[in-house]
């Protein structure tokens, strides 16, 4: 079965400071996905990876993917509180199920 | 908003009691995906359609669960004779296959209490 893992699984970092969030898989996948989800609410789609060195970027996140090593990382730089939330990456086969991390709950302190 | 819509958002039942959610896609949408994810954990798959058609289910889709899509648009997710243990979060999700992204954009969730 696909395993999919995170780390950290809890993240407290202040404002204004830079972190990387790892995400590990297990099988092959040639499309990773991250998503954010906040206290009770449903996910949102952050960043689509479809090959092996892609690299997306979007404000303060930056996603990236490495598909022989089977990692994909979401780098956060100058963190602001707005990006406290949990954040799950998702990887799938054959375009089928997603099989999703455990997340990283990231708290970002003024 | 994503475009995908779940009903109702929020249910409370009694345990032994049968619930059903609604969930409607995307239009053009010809997957549908149906998720369960409890409290500090990421979503767990249950079951997908293609159009109507119900192509992969989950071993955590136990026989009290079923789940429909009669005309390949809205589906509904039923769960009989409902145990504790059912208590989470179920989320809908849909996606367009023949694309190359394969993205699944999720409703809004339905939280399931049981008591």
């Amino acid at each position: 079965e696909l395993k999919v893992e995170q780390n950290p699984l809890f993240l407290s970092m202040q404002e204004g400071k830079n972190y990387t969030i790892y995400c590990n898989y297990s099988t092959t996948s040639d499309r990773l996905y991250w998503y954010r989800q906040d206290p009770g609410k449903s996910l949102e789609s952050l960043f689509v990876l479809l090959s092996n060195g892609a690299v997306k970027q979007e404000g303060r996140l930056m996603a990236s993917l490495d598909t022989k090593a089977r990692l994909s990382t979401l780098h956060i730089t100058a963190a602001v509180h707005d990006l406290s939330a949990t954040y799950f990456c998702a990887v799938d086969i054959y375009g089928n199920q997603f099989y999703f991390g455990t997340g990283t709950s990231l708290t970002v302190i003024p | 908003d994503t475009g995908v819509s779940q009903d109702p958002r929020h249910k409370i039942t009694k345990r032994g009691q049968n619930v059903t959610f609604r969930c409607d896609p995307i239009s053009e949408h010809n997957r549908l995906y149906w998720y369960r994810q409890t409290l500090g954990q990421g979503p767990e798959f249950l079951t997908y359609f293609q159009n109507e058609a119900q192509l992969e289910k989950s071993r955590l889709l136990s026989d009290r669960f079923s789940a429909e899509r009669p005309k390949g648009s809205f589906s509904t997710l039923e769960i009989q004779r409902t145990e504790q243990g059912d208590s989470a979060m179920y989320l809908c999700a849909s996606s367009l296959v023949g694309g190359q992204r394969y993205e699944q954009y999720f409703g809004p969730g339905t939280r399931l209490t049981v008591t």
